[in-house]
């Protein structure tokens, strides 16, 4: 089994300031890893993911995340936040299967990042 | 292209009384999840369609819930009798097999239970 962990409940940063919002991950096999969004009172967004290749991925609205895999880590970061960035984060995982596979993603508890004026 | 709806976007029920979701996925997409978000918890998979079949269900918590995909196109979560802790998110979401692992998810269910 898969778990997740975000180190962070809460994070607050200053506008224009850089951030970066922990994320582990503990598995046997190997996993693609996520990253989702939800602003308020809206749905999960995807942020950006990693399947394979370059260890470092690149998402939408400037975010981009890390994979390593001797620390078992998926950090995600940004250089300069905007008030548009207040939201919550999670991290997630997902087996690589065949065929019918479920895909099924284990989800981080989520990291509140509000971005101060 | 739309994406994946949900209704109704808001409940509130008493303790007891049944409660319907609808998903509508993305068109043409033949994988159908259903997750859970219970308030302070993490986000959990609770079953996953493969068109009408039932692919896995191992995260449905018990047998007051149902879920349902009749044709293989939308679905519906019934909750039957709703109980207090069955109040939180209700996330939907699609992904289309032939285009990849990407999964996409609808604005939520937000189901509350008094």
């Amino acid at each position: 089994a898969q778990s997740v962990t975000q180190l962070d409940s809460q994070v607050p940063v200053f506008e224009e300031a850089p951030v970066e919002l922990r994320c582990n991950y503990s598995s046997s096999v190997s996993v693609y890893l996520f990253w989702y969004v939800q602003y308020p009172n809206q749905g999960l967004q995807l942020l950006l993911k990693y399947l394979s290749g370059s260890t470092l991925v690149k998402g939408i609205n400037g975010f981009e995340a890390e994979f390593n895999k001797s620390q078992t880590s998926f950090h995600l970061r940004k250089p300069s936040v905007h008030i548009s960035d207040t939201a919550e984060y999670f991290c997630a995982v997902s087996v690589p299967t065949s065929g019918a596979g479920s895909y099924q993603l284990t989800f981080g508890k989520g990291t509140k990042l509000s971005v101060i004026p | 292209e739309a994406g994946v709806t949900q209704f109704p976007s808001h409940s509130v029920i008493e303790k007891g009384q049944t409660v319907t979701l609808r998903c509508d996925p993305i068109s043409g997409h033949d994988n159908l999840y259903w997750y859970r978000r219970v308030m302070g918890k993490e986000i959990k998979f609770l079953l996953h369609f493969v068109k009408e079949s039932k692919q896995d269900e191992s995260g449905m918590p018990n047998n007051r819930f149902l879920a349902e995909r009749t044709g293989g196109t939308y679905s519906t979560l019934k909750v039957q009798p709703a109980e207090l802790e069955d109040s939180g998110v209700y996330f939907c979401a699609s992904r289309r097999a032939s285009s990849g692992n990407t999964i996409y998810f609808g604005e939520g269910s937000w189901l509350t239970v008094v």
